[in-house]
């Protein structure tokens, strides 16, 4: 059955240093996802793309946050520079329609700021 | 008013039980209500989905909406230890951006 793959399952890094969370959504996907969510809260929203363009970003979305789709099949999440309360679980997630009534979320990467 | 209201439990009940979660949305636009379930560490998983009020079976699992009452339910039948997990209600307007509930643990005891 095709999955979302997300690499790496954990990244530590110390505050103010970049990071890139990596995606590689189901092939025949068109619309891509980052969503987030902190220890104990509920999955919330960060960005969608579509045809090499953000779609809807939330407020968390902010300047120090970018993505990109460098080739046919990455997607990836860049934090400029990190803080402490970044300190998350990211989910990708990717969806055939338009419709996003059916995502398909990968396992996460568990993003420690120290 | 929060847009989507889940009762964050946690919930126990024996095997075999019959689990009824639920859900309130406050905006009337949602279109699709869909459930997920979220294993511990894990991405949330699409469980069930629907377009309009009413119930849709599939398997052990009920979905019934309620748009006038903004009320979305699922039932859970015959529940096994392996359905101990987190259930996300997740109505939608059919953008880009859904909207996820805080979740309702469950926890099936053998």
């Amino acid at each position: 059955e095709p999955e979302v793959t997300q690499t790496p399952s954990h990244q530590v890094t110390q505050m103010g240093q970049e990071v890139i969370l990596r995606c590689v959504p189901i092939s025949n996907h068109l619309y891509f996802y980052w969503y987030r969510q902190i220890l104990g809260q509920k999955v919330e929203f960060l960005v969608s793309f579509y045809n090499n363009e953000i779609s809807e970003k939330s407020e968390i979305f902010d300047d120090q946050f970018s993505v990109e789709r460098p080739d046919g099949s990455n997607f990836t999440l860049k934090i400029r520079s990190t803080k402490l309360e970044d300190s998350a679980m990211y989910f990708c997630a990717s969806s055939e329609k338009e419709t996003n009534e059916k995502l398909f979320f990968g396992s996460g990467t568990q993003l420690s700021v120290l | 008013q929060k847009e989507v209201e889940q009762d964050p439990g946690p919930l126990s009940v024996p095997e075999g039980a019959i689990v009824s979660l639920n859900c309130t949305y406050s905006n009337s636009a949602f279109q699709y209500f869909m459930w997920y379930r979220q294993y511990s560490r894990k991405g949330p998983e699409l469980l069930m989905y629907t377009y309009s009020s009413g119930n849709k079976e599939d398997g052990r699992f009920t979905a019934q909406v309620d748009k006038s009452s903004k009320y979305i339910s699922l039932f859970i039948r015959d529940s096994q230890p392996s359905d101990s997990a987190t259930y996300l209600c997740a109505p939608g307007t059919g953008g880009f951006k859904t909207i996820f509930g805080a979740g309702t643990r469950l926890f099936v005891k053998a």
